[in-house]
């Protein structure tokens, strides 16, 4: 299983983009790069998900370049609903497998 | 949306107590899983289940826990004879079969306090 690294915390401000950067340097070849949000008391949230080049949705962008050993999550315009805990994690996407969550990066967007 | 369904939302119990934790699926997924975190910890992964039985387990799942799927739309976590050291938050999370994108949805969580 492909270890992950990101950022123990980061602060922002309202109206700011925020990118966490996650590092994933043995990453497989069947790997997917997923991202979770998770609310205090609130089970974690499914926010994107890629294996290469950018991804995005209406809640986020998903930069992954050519190495694949890192990701960049960026969220556009944070507001203060945003602050939560945001985890990277490295797996190949087969129906069934278990999720392994590390520590995650703590976003707290203020005012 | 549909979303996954779990009760009790807080559980106070007895050391040496049995629980049952509750969850209710998403209708048309297949896959079931339980995670659980300790406070101010990582979410850790403890069971996974299809078809009617366990598909993986870590090593946090020993004799003490077992899953059950009895009717078709329930899936529960029993933790027989609770520790102090059981004092967490259970979540309980489904996926589809084969689907294309694998995310998992996770209910809101059951607060389990060990006293």
């Amino acid at each position: 299983l492909a270890k992950t690294t990101q950022p123990i915390s980061m602060d922002s401000y309202e109206g700011q983009e925020v990118n966490i950067t996650c590092s994933h340097n043995n990453i497989a070849t069947n790997d997917y790069i997923t991202w979770y949000q998770q609310f205090p008391s609130q089970g974690p949230r499914f926010i994107i998900q890629g294996y290469k080049t950018k991804v995005t949705n209406e809640v986020a962008s998903l930069f992954i370049p050519a190495d694949r050993k890192s990701s960049t999550l960026s969220l556009p315009r944070v507001s203060l609903s945003d602050t939560a805990v945001y985890y990277c994690l490295v797996g190949d996407k087969a129906a069934g497998n278990k999720l392994t969550f590390g520590g995650g990066t703590r976003v707290l967007v203020k005012p | 949306e549909p979303e996954v369904t779990q009760t009790p939302s807080h559980q106070v119990t007895q050391m040496g107590q049995e629980v049952i934790l509750r969850c209710v699926p998403i209708s048309n997924h297949l896959y079931f899983y339980w995670y659980r975190q300790i406070l101010g910890q990582k979410v850790e992964f403890l069971v996974s289940f299809y078809n009617n039985e366990i598909s993986e387990k870590s090593e946090i799942f020993d004799d003490q826990f077992s899953v059950e799927r009895p009717d078709g739309s329930n899936f529960t976590l029993k933790i027989r004879s609770t520790k102090l050291e059981d004092s967490a938050m259970y979540f309980c999370a489904s996926g589809r079969l084969a689907d294309i994108n694998s995310e998992a949805f996770f209910g809101q969580g059951t607060r389990l306090t060990v006293v």
